[in-house]
């Protein structure tokens, strides 16, 4: 088994659509991360969980609702997107934050388009 | 504020050596990290220095100057397996990752 594995890989959606992305990590991390990555520009972080619970919120728009049940899964809930929001989303996990050599493993992204 | 540069593209040869540079301006510093992204796939770590000085990892080196708020990637012996995208990070005070837009690296026969 691979550490990170996102579903699903591919995701084409409407504006009213509600779907969820999701990503379970089998590395026996305590963080887990959500990346929105955008053709050339940088990572950005959406959401950061320790222990399954929220520390960080980077000002991201309510129509993403992150979830994460247990320190294995975690998902994103998505409901009334924009065209912008068409973009790879990436998971990732760690050991446990606050550490300086704290490697983040990631997962191979959903692809995801806004129609 | 917070800032990361690399170069958009670089092209090299198979066979040769290319060095990938990354300059950081974060809010404090717990290190720097190099990782490689395949087309497609998912970003795989390659490398943390958060001392000066380079770290060699077999054909892949990195280097760090602290005072400087730089750091490089230096690939050697370079394969067309290399082709890839590299993505420079400096974690920040809040051990928070600060990530630069990533260098395309393509390597010609």
């Amino acid at each position: 088994e691979t550490g990170v594995t996102q579903t699903p890989r591919h995701l084409v959606m409407g504006m009213t659509n509600k779907k969820s992305l999701k990503c379970e990590q089998h590395l026996g991390h305590n963080a887990m991360y959500w990346y929105k990555q955008s053709a050339k520009k940088p990572l950005e972080l959406m959401f950061v969980y320790s222990l399954e619970e929220r520390v960080e919120n980077n000002s991201v728009p309510s129509r993403f609702s992150p979830e994460c049940p247990n320190s294995s899964h975690l998902f994103l809930h998505l409901h009334t997107l924009q065209p912008e929001d068409s973009a790879l989303y990436l998971c990732a996990s760690s050991q446990e934050i606050g550490t300086g050599s704290d490697i983040q493993y990631f997962g191979a992204g959903t692809r995801l388009s806004v129609l | 504020g917070q800032n990361i540069d690399q170069p958009t593209e670089m092209t090299a040869t198979e066979g040769a050596i290319v060095q990938i540079n990354c300059t950081y301006q974060t809010s404090g510093f717990n290190g720097l990290f190099w990782y490689q992204q395949h087309a497609g796939e998912a970003p795989t770590f390659l490398s943390y220095n958060v001392l000066d000085g380079l770290e060699e990892k077999g054909r892949f080196s990195s280097f760090l100057s602290r005072s400087k708020g730089y750091s490089y990637l230096l690939l050697k012996e370079l394969q067309m397996k290399d082709s890839a995208s590299y993505l420079c990070a400096s974690m920040d005070s809040n051990y928070q990752l600060i990530w630069g837009a990533g260098t395309k690296l393509i390597i010609k026969p």
